[in-house]
């Protein structure tokens, strides 16, 4: 099995940059992803990361540590609309078969005020 | 392109009821994940299909089914409803089963159980 971890709960203010991060613990890692999901919506994808180093991706950036286990998702230049959850879902093998499959942290609920 | 498709968006059973949930899948994905999200639990893996096979399932009872279809449709049944099954089940599909595949969700069936 695996465990992933993130912060439950994180304030912001506009304009701002804040970090939100994610530790996991897993037997055949192939992969972090991170989506973002507003209340009452389905999760949309944001990043991927599957070798250690940063991605960035507008003001988006997502980081990997294969070795610490520890992936986080920096955001940039904060707007009110992303106030939303944000989820970390690791993919893990699974299985005799081999075949992978995402769990998904319980997400940070990030709140951006003016 | 049309994005995932879940029917019905809203769906009232009462205990002891079976109930089929329908998703189609983005056209040309191939791969459908199901998930149950609960405040509580936050979003649990169910089951995988690709080309109409099951290639992974959950820690989920076997009251929990579903199957896909040779146009990548898929359905999942939950029979014998109890109270814990209220959450909001998503659809995800992807192209294939990579590990570099995101997830592309459709805006979910929120099942209510009286």
């Amino acid at each position: 099995g695996q465990n992933i971890d993130q912060p439950t709960e994180m304030t912001a203010t506009e304009g701002a940059i804040v970090q939100i991060n994610c530790t996991y613990q897993t037997s055949g890692f192939n992969g972090l992803f991170w989506y973002q999901q507003h209340a009452g919506e389905a999760p949309t994808f944001l990043s991927y990361n599957v070798l250690d180093g940063l991605e960035e991706k507008g003001r988006f950036s997502s980081f990997l540590s294969r070795s610490k286990g520890y992936s986080y998702l920096l955001l940039k230049e904060l707007q009110m609309k992303d106030s939303a959850s944000y989820l970390c879902a690791v993919r893990d093998r699974h299985g005799s078969g081999g075949s992978y499959i995402p769990t998904f942290g319980r997400g940070t609920s990030l709140i951006v005020h003016p | 392109k049309a994005g995932v498709t879940q029917t019905p968006r809203y769906l009232i059973k009462t205990r002891g009821q079976q109930v089929t949930l329908s998703c189609s899948p983005i056209s040309g994905h191939r791969s459908v994940s199901w998930y149950q999200q609960t405040p509580g639990q936050g979003l649990q893996f169910l089951f995988e299909y690709f080309s109409e096979t099951q290639r992974n399932k959950g820690n989920f009872p076997g009251r929990f089914s579903g199957r896909q279809f040779s146009n990548s449709r898929s359905e999942m049944n939950v029979s014998t409803l109890e109270l814990g099954d209220s959450a909001l089940y998503l659809c995800a599909s992807s192209l294939g089963v990579e590990g570099n595949q995101p997830q592309h969700f459709g805006d979910g069936t929120r099942l209510s159980i009286l």
